[in-house]
């Protein structure tokens, strides 16, 4: 079965400091993509970063940062300088390189403290 | 270019009745796929439609149906409304089936009453 978890149902970060986000996978496939999406309290969903498996190099987004461990079927999210804007519910998601569905996590609700 | 639009915005229904919910993907993109967003379920996908064909279907149950028009343009129906279809549905498109990050509509926000 393919499943996404994150374990974090809510986070908090003082603004300017670091938060990591995580999140884990189960899958059989060896070919996937992995993305970290942000909703805000609009409710508009935003692909934050995305990350393909067979590249070893983690993605960066300005002042988003994947840790991706293929092996440990991890993807956490690293926001580093964290803003005001930065809060809203974050989804992690799985596709595989199949044409098939989309799988996404629970979600993390991130709060920024100013 | 215009993003993913879904109409209506909001929508209250009583139980009982059906609802059709609509999603125009951006242009280009030939693949639609739909999910309910619930606070305790997070988002759970309903369907996939490419071509006007339905390709992936999660696991609800069939009084949730959709389609897909030769635009690209798609609709959702839901018959029978219960309470426990209340939720965000949010529509995403992509340019195909999933290769590439999927864009998300704003969703429509369904109260059943």
């Amino acid at each position: 079965a393919q499943t996404v978890t994150q374990s974090q149902p809510e986070m908090s970060v003082q603004e300017a400091e670091t938060v990591t986000l995580s999140c884990t996978y189960d899958t059989s496939e060896s070919d996937y993509y992995l993305f970290w999406y942000k909703q805000p309290p609009s409710r508009q969903m935003i692909l934050v970063i995305r990350q393909e498996a067979y590249k070893q190099q983690n993605a960066t987004e300005n002042r988003f940062s994947v840790n991706f461990q293929k092996a440990a079927k991890s993807f956490s999210l690293k926001i580093s300088d964290s803003q005001l804007g930065d809060a809203a519910m974050y989804f992690c998601a799985y596709t595989p390189n199949t044409g098939n569905q989309f799988y996404f996590g629970t979600g993390t609700s991130l709060t920024v403290i100013p | 270019k215009a993003g993913v639009t879904q109409t209506p915005r909001y929508l209250i229904k009583t139980r009982g009745q059906q609802v059709t919910l609509s999603c125009s993907p951006i242009s280009g993109h030939r693949s639609v796929s739909w999910y309910q967003q619930t606070p305790g379920q997070g988002l759970q996908f309903l369907f996939e439609y490419f071509s006007e064909t339905q390709r992936n279907k999660g696991n609800f149950p069939g009084r949730f149906s959709g389609r897909q028009f030769s635009n690209s343009r798609s609709e959702m129906n839901v018959s029978t409304l219960e309470l426990g279809d209340s939720a965000l549905y949010l529509c995403a498109s992509t340019r195909l089936p999933g290769l590439n990050e999927q864009y998300f509509g704003p969703g429509t926000r369904l109260t059943v009453t």
